[in-house]
């Protein structure tokens, strides 16, 4: 399917586990972003990526651990979750060309009991 | 302070209402300013651009900014219960390698 995907679409964890949150996209754009969505915050980047092998901090960062080997795949890991990391995350990109114009995909709800 | 704010409502308008949406932004870098709007349950989408000030129209929506008050205005004519989402106020660099910064968002309902 063209576009960009995430999985899961519904993650529900305990505490202290290890979650990998999985986005790929079809369009061989060179940015890709992780955002966490809250009530009252909006969106909130954590980690954005430029190219493959280049990835970098982005506002609340602590906690995510990100990689990207292909263009195409940018893993989003909470290496031991706590339960402020109860959110939505979206996965997005953009093109060099079109840098204001972000694609996102569906959402992760991750729930950390 | 928070690069971009933005009310959050609830805004509950009727069927046919003009709607009039703002936020106001506090970096004076940004060069792009975007509205998203995101259903329920959904990603957020592009819905309309802007770049500097300036006003631009498409269709029933009109994306106005004030770069001199650091406004950011999107108007919708003839509301449509179709039009009901969150929308999303935003800004950017001009560097394609700016990130975009985004407000938190007003819950819009349009009621027939």
């Amino acid at each position: 399917d063209a576009g960009i995907t995430q999985s899961p679409r519904y993650k529900i964890t305990e505490t202290g586990r290890q979650v990998t949150l999985m986005c790929h996209q079809t369009w061989s754009h060179s940015y890709m972003f992780w955002y966490r969505q809250d009530l009252g915050h909006g969106l909130r980047l954590i980690y954005y990526s430029a190219a493959a092998d280049i990835t970098d901090k982005g506002e609340v960062p602590d906690g995510y651990v990100v990689s990207r080997s292909k263009t195409e795949n940018f893993p989003l890991t909470l290496e031991s979750a706590t339960r402020s990391q109860t959110s939505v995350y979206f996965c997005a990109s953009s093109s060099p060309a079109g840098g204001y114009e972000q694609y996102f995909g569906p959402g992760t709800r991750l729930t950390v009991t | 302070q928070k690069e971009v704010e933005q009310d959050p409502g609830p805004l509950s308008v009727p069927e046919g209402a003009i709607v009039s949406l703002n936020c106001t932004y506090s970096n004076s870098a940004f060069q792009y300013f975007m509205w998203y709007r995101q259903y329920s349950r959904k990603g957020p989408e592009l819905l309309m651009y802007t770049y500097s000030s300036g006003n631009k129209e498409d269709g029933r929506f009109t994306a106005q900014v004030d770069k001199s008050s650091k406004y950011i205005s999107l108007f919708i004519r003839d509301s449509q219960p179709s039009d009901s989402a969150t929308y999303l106020c935003a800004g950017s660099g001009y560097s394609s390698a700016s990130k975009i910064i985004f407000g938190s968002g007003t819950r819009l309902s349009i009621r027939p």
